[in-house]
């Protein structure tokens, strides 16, 4: 069983669209992230969930709004995409916020703004 | 949050040891330092952390010097693999929700 899943791998879409990703985690963990990592292959915290609730949101735009069902779920809803939006996007959970909890990844979605 | 400072590549013969080393001078007492890889188009693994002692997993073994200031990551027997970029992170406090703080990380080439 695949610990944290994301959907969908790649994702192809014209500015202007809005699109959604989704994540799941079946470790049982509390605490899921979002990151993304540009073409420069720079890895970079967007947010963090811990509970369901938004713990960290690192000065992203207004059109990410992260949304967390329950705990096993982290969405990430994009509105009006960008050429700059264009990176691979992974999802993460860790049983707790602490610094001594690794991190699980989820396997990346592609996201290509055309 | 202490920054790390890694080299941008290393290259291993297969089956040595791979030996990577990160800077984190300026790292705090209760901070931790955390080793993570990404296989090409991957999302990132944990490999292993540790605070003050050196540690050791199935995966690798860390080794943090009295001062705290370096660390090496160990790889004990290279395969091909093991090819990948490492990164070296200080974890930041429980406050901080958390987050991971990747910087560029070292490439390893583990060659046949």
């Amino acid at each position: 069983d695949t610990a944290v899943s994301q959907t969908p791998k790649y994702l192809v879409t014209q500015m202007g669209n809005d699109k959604s990703i989704k994540c799941e985690q079946n470790l049982g963990h509390d605490t899921m992230y979002w990151y993304k990592q540009d073409s420069k292959k720079f890895l970079k915290i967007m947010f963090s969930y811990n509970n369901k609730e938004l713990i960290i949101n690192e000065t992203v735009p207004n059109r990410f709004s992260p949304k967390s069902p329950d705990k096993a779920h982290l969405n990430l809803h994009i509105n009006s995409l960008e050429l700059g939006d264009s990176a691979v996007y992974f999802c993460a959970s860790s049983q707790a916020q602490g610094p001594t909890y690794e991190q699980y990844f989820g396997p990346g979605t592609r996201l290509t703004v055309t | 949050d202490a920054k790390t400072t890694q080299p941008t590549s290393m290259d291993c013969a297969e089956g040595r040891a791979a030996n990577l080393p990160c800077n984190h001078s300026t790292i705090s007492g209760n901070e931790y330092v955390y080793w993570y890889r990404q296989i090409h188009s991957q999302g990132p693994q944990y490999i292993i952390h540790g605070l003050k002692n050196n540690e050791t997993n199935e995966m690798a073994s860390l080794i943090i010097t009295e001062d705290r200031k370096s660390s090496t990551l160990i790889l004990p027997h290279a395969t091909l693999r093991d090819t990948a970029v490492y990164y070296c992170i200080v974890r930041l406090f429980y406050n901080q929700g958390g987050k991971l703080i990747f910087g560029q990380g070292t490439e390893l080439s583990v060659k046949p």
